[in-house]
Parts: structure tokens; C-alpha cells; sequence
């Protein structure tokens, strides 16, 4: 049983570039969300899906982010014009019905 | 106030000793409970749930939670050099289905 899945690893961004991270849930998971990690600082919530739902978008920038879960395909995290301010570990986790959540290895974006 | 603090660390125990990770929470409301380690440039991995108040044991790993007191912990027996990481402590409003609130994390280094 694969686990979360987030691709790319690793992703470098010219400022002002848009930058898509793909989050592929576990199976069985309806639950995805995403989370950021700026260096050497904690893991700050930024939205949760359900299939083709935004069920909470209260961590999420108001402008340049955005966030879907479509009916097929990955979870996709999508940052506009990118900024230095954007550098940081995107990590994405999923759960089934239950409050635990797993997560993925995680999208390192580096601006540049 | 914080919702979810924890001892910023960093904590160093010598190997089989007991290491002691603290975490009070701010929303008496809180329903579930959780632990991830993460080692350096690594995601956060689920170790311990915990749910009703008291105890629950997992190998080495014991989780407490004192819901009165607000107050979540985790202690590691026989501690390892392998156990070195930062331990994140989450905590989630419900029991399934809606976002985890991380604290900082604490370090904890084993010692050979």
C-alpha cells in the first residue's frame, strides 16, 4: 500500500514563475491536506479537501495560492508569481474517515 | 498564547534513559492527540494517537493525556541514539475530518 505521494521532490522557481505541487493521497484517504514548513520553524496548516471540496481554506495567503482536489487525479497546490518569501517545505498529508493523517516526503521549492 | 506549546529544547538524554516530551494545548475543545517524530530534511511521521484521558503504550513509546489540565505528553524508555529528532505534538479540534495544530517541535538528542 503506497503511501502519500508528493511530486516533485525538489523544485526551483524563478520570482514571479508559478509553482504546482501534486499531492496523490493513500488509498482509501478522501481527507488531503497541506501544510508548509518554513525553516526551522513548525508546520502551519493551509487547506483541507475532501473530493472536489475546499472544506478549509483558513491557513491559506489570500492572494497567489490556491488549492483543488478534483474528482480524478491528484491534490494540486498552486503558487502564483512566486516570491523569495515562498521558499519553504510543502508537505502534504492524507487521512481516511479518522483524525489521523500521514504524510508525504514533501515538496522542498526554493526561490530563486 | 499559543494554541499548542511545547519545550522548545533542545532536550539530550544519554542512550536508555528516559526522555520526557511536554505539550499543553489552548482549546479545551480538543478532541484527538498526536506525536510525530521528524528527523533533519525528512517529513513528519505519525508515532503515537492518543484519545481519552490516561496512558497508552506503544513499545517504548507512552502517551498521557490530561485533558483537565490540558496537557499531552510522550515519554521514550530506553532512549536511542536512533530516537534523536524533533517531536511534534498535534492536536486536532475534532475526531476525524478537520486540520491538525502543530507546537514548535522539541529536539531531542541521544546521546551514545
Amino acid at each position: 500500500n503506497a503511501g502519500v505521494m508528493q511530486n516533485p521532490r525538489h523544485l526551483v522557481r524563478r520570482r514571479g514563475q508559478e509553482a504546482r505541487l501534486r499531492c496523490s493521497p493513500m488509498k482509501g484517504h478522501s481527507h488531503v491536506y497541506w501544510y508548509r514548513q518554513l525553516p526551522e520553524e513548525g508546520l502551519k496548516f493551509m487547506v483541507y479537501l475532501q473530493k472536489e471540496n475546499i472544506i478549509d481554506e483558513s491557513g491559506m495567503p489570500k492572494e497567489r495560492f490556491s488549492a483543488e482536489f478534483p474528482k480524478e487525479g491528484p491534490s494540486i497546490l498552486r503558487i502564483q508569481q512566486v516570491v523569495r518569501g515562498d521558499s519553504a517545505a510543502y508537505f502534504c498529508a492524507s487521512s481516511p474517515q479518522g483524525a489521523e493523517a500521514f504524510f508525504g516526503q514533501g515538496t522542498r521549492l526554493t526561490v530563486v | 498564547q499559543k494554541e499548542v506549546e511545547q519545550n522548545s529544547g533542545p532536550l539530550s538524554v544519554p542512550e536508555g534513559a528516559i526522555a520526557s516530551l511536554n505539550c499543553t494545548y489552548s482549546d479545551r475543545g480538543s478532541q484527538s492527540f498526536f506525536w510525530y517524530r521528524q528527523y533533519s530534511g525528512k517529513s513528519p511521521e505519525l508515532i503515537m494517537s492518543i484519545y481519552s484521558n490516561g496512558d497508552k503504550e506503544d513499545g517504548r513509546f507512552t502517551a498521557q493525556l490530561n485533558k483537565a489540565s490540558q496537557y499531552v505528553s510522550l515519554l521514550i524508555r530506553d532512549s536511542q541514539p536512533s530516537d534523536s529528532a524533533t517531536y511534534l505534538c498535534a492536536v486536532n479540534k475534532e475526531t476525524s475530518g478537520s486540520r491538525l495544530t502543530f507546537g514548535e517541535g522539541t529536539q531531542l538528542t541521544v546521546n551514545p
